[in-house]
């Protein structure tokens, strides 16, 4: 079956750094995708790894390694309006978009 | 640009009602879906569809219909509510890959639908 593992929560320090992890097992790989989700709303797009490596954009970067099945995504000073779930979704031979649970980000001051 | 816009943002249902979930979208996008969210779990996608005429089944859709009479509108019934529907649904729209396929994976959300079925 298709699965997708990331922490359900964490817990990180106003201005710090935070790594959020993404294992996953699917059939086959068209990328993988980052959202954003804070409480009540609806989940935004975040970042897109398809190639091994680091993508940056600001404050926020993503990391994929498809031999390992496994990606991260970092957070850097990190502030209060951080605090949200982050989703882990990967895009199957299908086209077909399978997604974690998500990890709720706390942060606190 | 309104983007994705879903409605009602909230509704109560009484068990055996039916009720119509709007979703309309201004991108011209070809890909448009419905996913349910529950606490625990991740996104499930109840229908979607490629294109206007096209609908498809998703991982949970059961007591669920859709269709896609033009390119902007993808409404979502619910035949005769149940309390496990009880839940927040999402539209979502997005591009199809060039040469085919469903989404790019980078989808565009509405703003949900909080239902409670009683």
């Amino acid at each position: 079956g298709q699965n997708i593992d990331q922490p359900t929560e964490m817990t990180a320090t106003e201005g710090a750094i935070v790594q959020i992890n993404c294992t996953y097992q699917t059939s086959g790989f068209n990328g993988l995708f980052w959202y954003q989700q804070h409480a009540g709303e609806a989940p935004t797009f975040l970042s897109y790894n398809v190639l091994d490596g680091l993508e940056e954009k600001g404050r926020f970067s993503s990391f994929l390694s498809r031999s390992k099945g496994y990606s991260y995504l970092l957070l850097k000073e990190l502030q209060m309006k951080d605090s949200a779930s982050y989703l882990c979704a990967v895009l199957d031979s299908n086209y077909q978009l399978i997604w974690g649970a998500g990890t709720k980000l706390i942060i606190k001051p | 640009n309104a983007g994705v816009t879903q409605t009602p943002k909230f509704q109560v249902l009484k068990t055996g009602q039916s009720m119509t979930l709007q979703c309309a979208q201004d991108m011209n996008h070809e890909y448009m879906s419905w996913y349910r969210q529950d606490p625990g779990m991740g996104l499930r996608l109840i229908h979607y569809s490629v294109g206007a005429g096209i609908t498809d089944q998703g991982e949970v859709p059961n007591g669920y219909n859709v269709s896609r009479s033009t390119t902007e509108d993808f409404p979502l019934r619910l035949l005769s509510a149940a309390p496990s529907q009880t839940s927040v649904y999402f539209c979502a729209s997005s591009y199809s890959p060039q040469g085919g396929g469903r989404t790019t994976g980078e989808l565009f959300f509405g703003e949900g639908s909080r239902l409670t079925v009683l």
